[in-house]
């Protein structure tokens, strides 16, 4: 089965600075997408960035980019020039052939002035 | 992009009852839907699969004569919690995503939040 884990419960980064968030998966298969969502407040879940495994760029979306390291299993997102609407919860997931996304337990992240 | 509505957001029931969530892709077909229950300050959980003209594929651990799943269209799937209990309370999700495009891309509804009193 597949894992996703997420050590980092919480962090906190100042407005306009850089943060990283830390995705680690397990599985077998060769052929996924690994995602980070962001779960605002108000619940609704929204996609943040996409990485398809067969690719070896880095996806990236305007201030948001992610580290994937294939052979290590590791995807981190990296958040540039955060802003106060950053805040929420951020879910790394991982889809396979069966298309179930799998979650990893969160990490909130609190924008700060 | 695409959407997926839910209703109702809130419900709040008596124990006993049961309760209908319904889930809507607005402007594409869904051929699968997936159902998720989130506890506060936790991640979802998928519960279940959800295949228009078929039974659902559930989770282990998940009674699926206590969350009855109903895929009776391509653009509606619905979730009822049956004889509702206190523990069933919880946040509630679907998620739908194109026929071919399920893997790359699934679109979030906005989530129904279930109070069993």
């Amino acid at each position: 089965a597949q894992t996703v884990t997420q050590s980092q419960p919480e962090m906190s980064v100042q407005e306009a600075e850089t943060v990283t968030l830390s995705c680690t998966y397990d599985t077998s298969e060769s052929n996924y997408y690994l995602f980070w969502y962001k779960q605002p407040p108000s619940r609704q879940m929204i996609l943040v960035i996409r990485q398809e495994a067969y690719k070896q760029q880095n996806a990236t979306e305007n201030r948001f980019s992610v580290n994937f390291q294939k052979a290590a299993k590791s995807f981190s997102l990296k958040i540039s020039d955060s802003q106060l609407g950053d805040t929420a919860m951020y879910f790394c997931a991982y889809t396979g052939t069966a298309s179930k996304l799998t979650f990893g337990t969160g990490t909130r992240l609190q924008v700060t002035l | 992009g695409a959407v997926v509505s839910q209703h109702p957001s809130w419900v709040i029931c008596k124990s006993g009852t049961s309760v209908k969530i319904e889930c809507r892709s607005l402007d594409f077909q869904a051929t699968t839907m997936f159902w998720y229950r989130q506890f506060p300050k936790q991640s979802l959980m998928l519960m279940a699969t959800s295949n228009e003209g078929s039974k659902a594929t559930y989770e282990q651990g998940v009674e699926k004569d206590k969350f009855l799943i109903n895929h009776a269209s391509l653009t509606l799937s619905t979730l009822t919690v049956t004889s509702a209990h206190p523990e069933d309370s919880s946040f509630y999700i679907c998620s739908a995503g194109r026929a071919g495009q399920l893997q790359e891309t699934q679109y979030f509804g906005p989530g129904t939040r279930l109070l069993v009193l």
